[in-house]
């Protein structure tokens, strides 16, 4: 059974820092992995989306990495600002099933 | 264009009482998905439709749950007598095909008394 974890739980930062977010998954056999974000009693925002024959995605101050075979992914956040506090899932689909399996969730709150 | 809307946002009722569940997908999208989220974890998978088909329906907890689709398009979650422990964010999410980002809806909170 896949296994989706995020340490930390929560991170608290100044404003500017260069963040990395961990995200770790016990089944290398992944279809792709999706970065999201929630914000407080709002749904899911889909942020990057790597497929499993990628390395990486960039989007703008993020950048997301992925290594298969160690079972790993990192969220790489640039300059952070005060809006990026949030919630950041990661999860990944399983080859063969079409149901995402999220993490718990960082809650990051990035302080000006 | 709009993206996935669902309806009601927030849900009221008591122990033993049914529930829909509304879901509007993005329009063209064939994948539609229902996930539940606790607080303080991450969303579970409840049921993956295709086009009209349930094509996954592993996650559904129970039998007094159900999901349909009849047309393709809007989905209704549905919930029979219901316990307090189905309290929870209902997340809708969908895509082109299953290939693709899934994009979520705002959710339903239910909160069952």
């Amino acid at each position: 059974k896949q296994e989706v974890t995020q340490i930390p739980a929560a991170l608290s930062v100044p404003e500017g820092e260069n963040l990395v977010l961990n995200c770790s998954f016990t089944d290398s056999a992944i279809y792709n992995l999706q970065w999201f974000r929630q914000d407080p009693g709002k749904g899911l925002t889909s942020l990057l989306l790597i497929q499993s024959s990628q390395r990486e995605q960039t989007s703008g101050r993020l950048n997301a990495s992925l290594d298969k075979s160690s079972g790993r992914s990192t969220l790489y956040i640039a300059a952070s600002q005060p809006g990026d506090s949030a919630t950041y899932l990661c999860a990944v689909k399983q080859g063969g099933s079409e149901k995402l399996v999220f993490g718990k969730g960082m809650k990051l709150t990035v302080n000006p | 264009g709009a993206g996935v809307s669902q309806t009601p946002s927030n849900k009221v009722t008591e122990k033993g009482k049914y529930v829909e569940l509304r879901c509007d997908p993005i329009s063209g999208h064939t994948a539609l998905y229902w996930y539940r989220q606790s607080l303080g974890q991450g969303p579970e998978f409840l049921i993956y439709f295709q086009g009209t088909g349930a094509a996954d329906d592993s996650g559904l907890p129970n039998d007094r749950f159900f999901a349909v689709r009849p047309e393709g398009s809007v989905s209704t979650l549905k919930i029979q007598r219901t316990e307090r422990g189905d309290s929870a964010v209902y997340l809708c999410a969908s895509s082109l095909d299953r290939q693709e980002t899934q994009y979520f809806g705002p959710g339903t909170r239910l909160l069952v008394l």
